[in-house]
């Protein structure tokens, strides 16, 4: 099966500090989706970026298919930013969402 | 976004027994659920396909007879946890999406199910 794998495994940043998280994933995608996990367990959707550039509010994310990776930003980031972060793919052809080992996120006041 | 509920999201039963889990999509019809388990500090691993009107195809290693999933109508899907053990104590979550089987759009997620076995 496709290999998802996420880099940093574990991030702690001080409040109002940028990041990058990455993903790389080891053969060709049609669905590519980021989720932020709360602390109580739910999958917040954030992305669907199975290609291009999407922005939303502090966050944003980039896919580039034919290089096999998506990276996503946090920028000034808030406490509330903290908990794991998970990339997720569908290999193309398939319809099985495989997710990565996560960034597990920690921002200090 | 489309909206998944999960129900309960907190079970704590007696070794043995069997504990049913819902998974709701409350305002699209789902042709295909999945069903995922996690560990704690573990990513989601995907335990079955749940088919609307036909068979769950289980992936390798999930036991088939120890979770049972029922796909009843577009809008619901269960899992059963049959004769639990302790081991089967886990974060048990649902997604679904819009469209057909073979559509690889955004997939959406319920709450989550925390089952505890004593």
């Amino acid at each position: 099966g496709i290999q998802v794998e996420q880099s940093p495994p574990d991030l702690i940043l001080q409040e109002g500090a940028n990041s990058t998280l990455r993903c790389n994933f080891s053969d060709s995608v049609n669905n590519l989706q980021w989720f932020h996990q709360n602390p109580w367990g739910q999958l917040i959707n954030l992305f669907y970026i199975p290609s291009g550039t999407k922005q939303n509010g502090r966050l944003s994310a980039t896919t580039v298919a034919t290089e096999r990776y998506s990276l996503l930003y946090i920028s000034s980031s808030q406490t509330t930013d903290s908990g794991v972060y998970f990339c997720a793919v569908i290999k193309a052809a398939g319809n099985k969402l495989t997710f990565g080992g996560g960034t597990r996120v920690l921002v200090k006041p | 976004g489309a909206v998944v509920s999960q129900h309960p999201s907190w079970v704590i039963c007696k070794s043995g027994t069997s504990v049913k889990i819902e998974c709701r999509s409350l305002d699209f019809q789902a042709t295909t659920m999945f069903w995922y388990r996690q560990f704690p500090k573990q990513s989601l691993m995907l335990m079955a396909t749940s088919n609307e009107g036909s068979k769950a195809t289980y992936e390798q290693g999930v036991e088939k007879d120890k979770f049972l999933i029922n796909h009843a109508s577009l809008t619901l899907s269960t899992l059963t946890v049959t004769s639990a053990h302790p081991e089967d104590s886990s974060f048990y979550i649902c997604s679904a999406r819009e469209g057909g089987r073979a559509f690889a759009g955004e997939l959406f997620f319920g709450e989550g199910s925390r089952l505890t076995v004593l």
